[in-house]
């Protein structure tokens, strides 16, 4: 089975600076990992994924993460936050024993102040 | 684009009514999910399934049931519903091209459901 941990239940930059939400995870079997943003009464949508291949992994709206097998995070960075990026942000993780489903972590709302 | 609508944005059912929730996918994905987002749990799989007529449960089946007789629409019930099922619920689907894993995961704007 997998597990997914989110530090940080909310966390808050000023507009301009590094954002930096963090996601460990659990896996017995190489896991394939996934940030997912929910802005305001919608849904969720892709950030970014990682499969196989380049651990360092860029996605929409010029987020990116990095997977480190090592210390089993997959934390998600933008070196300068905007007003816009305030949203709800979800680390999951899948694996080849899982299928198609996902597991969740619990989210980090992230507030951008001016 | 991918498009994946849910019927209601928001509803409101009294405690022991049947309540039916509609899910639906344009973009002929073999995958559908449906999850229950609460305040610091994240998302949990309720139910899946991977193709017309198969469902698997997820983590928290209990008090729900789903229905998927064709391939776009995938339908979850309460069949008595009860004041811990007030919560936020969204649909999502997916395409098994990629083999499964590592697909993406397209996801309806939510249910907003209040049980009095």
């Amino acid at each position: 089975a997998q597990s997914v941990t989110q530090l940080g239940s909310h966390v808050s930059v000023s507009e301009g600076a590094l954002v930096l939400l963090r996601c460990n995870y659990s896996s017995s079997v190489p896991p394939y990992l996934f940030w997912y943003v929910q802005y305001p009464n919608q849904g969720l949508q892709l950030l970014l994924k990682y499969t196989t291949g380049a651990t360092l992994v860029k996605g929409i709206n010029g987020f990116e993460a990095e997977f480190k097998k090592s210390e089993t995070s997959f934390h998600l960075t933008k070196p300068s936050a905007h007003m816009s990026d305030a949203a709800e942000y979800f680390c999951a993780v899948s694996a080849e024993t899982s299928g198609s489903r996902l597991t969740f972590g619990e989210g980090t709302q992230l507030t951008v102040n001016p | 684009d991918v498009k994946v609508t849910q019927s209601s944005r928001y509803l409101v059912k009294r405690t022991g009514e049947k309540v039916f929730l509609e899910c639906v996918q344009d973009m002929d994905h073999e995958n559908m999910f449906w999850y229950r987002q609460d305040p610091g749990l994240g998302l949990r799989l309720i139910y899946f399934s991977y193709d017309v007529k198969m469902k698997e449960k997820g983590d928290i089946p209990e008090g729900y049931s789903v229905s998927r007789e064709k391939k776009e629409r995938f339908s979850l019930i309460l069949e008595s519903a009860s004041t811990n099922q007030t919560s936020m619920y969204l649909c999502a689907s997916s395409s098994n091209i990629a083999g499964g894993p590592s697909d993406t995961q397209y996801f309806g704007p939510g249910t907003r459901l209040t049980v009095l």
